[in-house]
């Protein structure tokens, strides 16, 4: 399983994009980057998933570079409502290998 | 219509006890999962079941026993209740294969408290 580090805590003003980083540096040939949202009190939400380049969709975007040692989440134009703990996993989807959490990023909107 | 749904939200029981928390999901998934997330807030899979087979077993307690009587449904047991017990369980499920097991859908989780 490849070990992922994210900071622990960022903050942002409405309306702003926000980008968190993930490095993966033992990231393997078959493994997928899948990005985690968690609101207080609920479950995790599915936000994204990509192997390389660059991913979109309604919510976010999620940018790999070449070497796929790390990726950033990018969320335009937040709002308060954005505030959550944003999860990045690494690990390959088309076995049977579990999906592991780390502590997350905590990301605060200020108005 | 309630994707992943768990019964009950709140479970407050004392130590020694025997409980169950209940899953379901609509979505026609063939995997479901039971989550545990203790008060620092690190998610950690406790099983993985798929087609009514246990693929993951991370190294849980026999305390706790999933059962599954079909596959829209993983329930969780709890044998003997202890303080170490209490946290959030999440249920999930996701699709069987296709790169999807890595998008799943999370319950909305079950906060256990013993006394």
């Amino acid at each position: 399983l490849a070990k992922t580090t994210q900071p622990i805590s960022m903050d942002s003003y409405e309306g702003q994009e926000v980008n968190i980083t993930c490095s993966h540096n033992n990231i393997a040939t078959n493994d997928y980057i899948t990005w985690y949202q968690q609101f207080p009190s609920q479950g995790p939400r599915f936000i994204i998933q990509g192997y390389k380049t660059k991913v979109t969709n309604e919510v976010a975007s999620l940018f790999i570079p070449a070497d796929r040692k790390s990726s950033t989440l990018s969320l335009p134009r937040v709002s308060l409502s954005d505030t959550a703990v944003y999860y990045c996993l690494v690990g390959d989807p088309f076995g049977n290998e579990k999906l592991t959490f780390g502590t997350g990023t905590r990301l605060t909107i200020i108005p | 219509d309630t994707a992943v749904s768990q019964t009950p939200k709140y479970l407050v029981t004392q130590m020694g006890n025997d409980k169950s928390i209940k899953c379901e999901q609509n979505l026609g998934h063939d995997t479901m999962y039971w989550y545990k997330q203790d008060s620092k807030k690190f998610l950690k899979i406790m099983f993985s079941y798929n087609n009514k087979e246990l693929i993951i077993n991370e190294t849980v307690p026999n305390r706790f026993s999933p059962k599954s009587p079909d596959k829209a449904h993983l329930n969780l047991h709890i044998n003997s209740l202890e303080l170490g017990d209490s946290a959030v369980y999440f249920c999930a499920s996701s699709p069987l294969g296709g790169g999807h097991s890595y998008e799943q859908y999370f319950g909305p989780g079950t906060r256990l408290t013993v006394t």
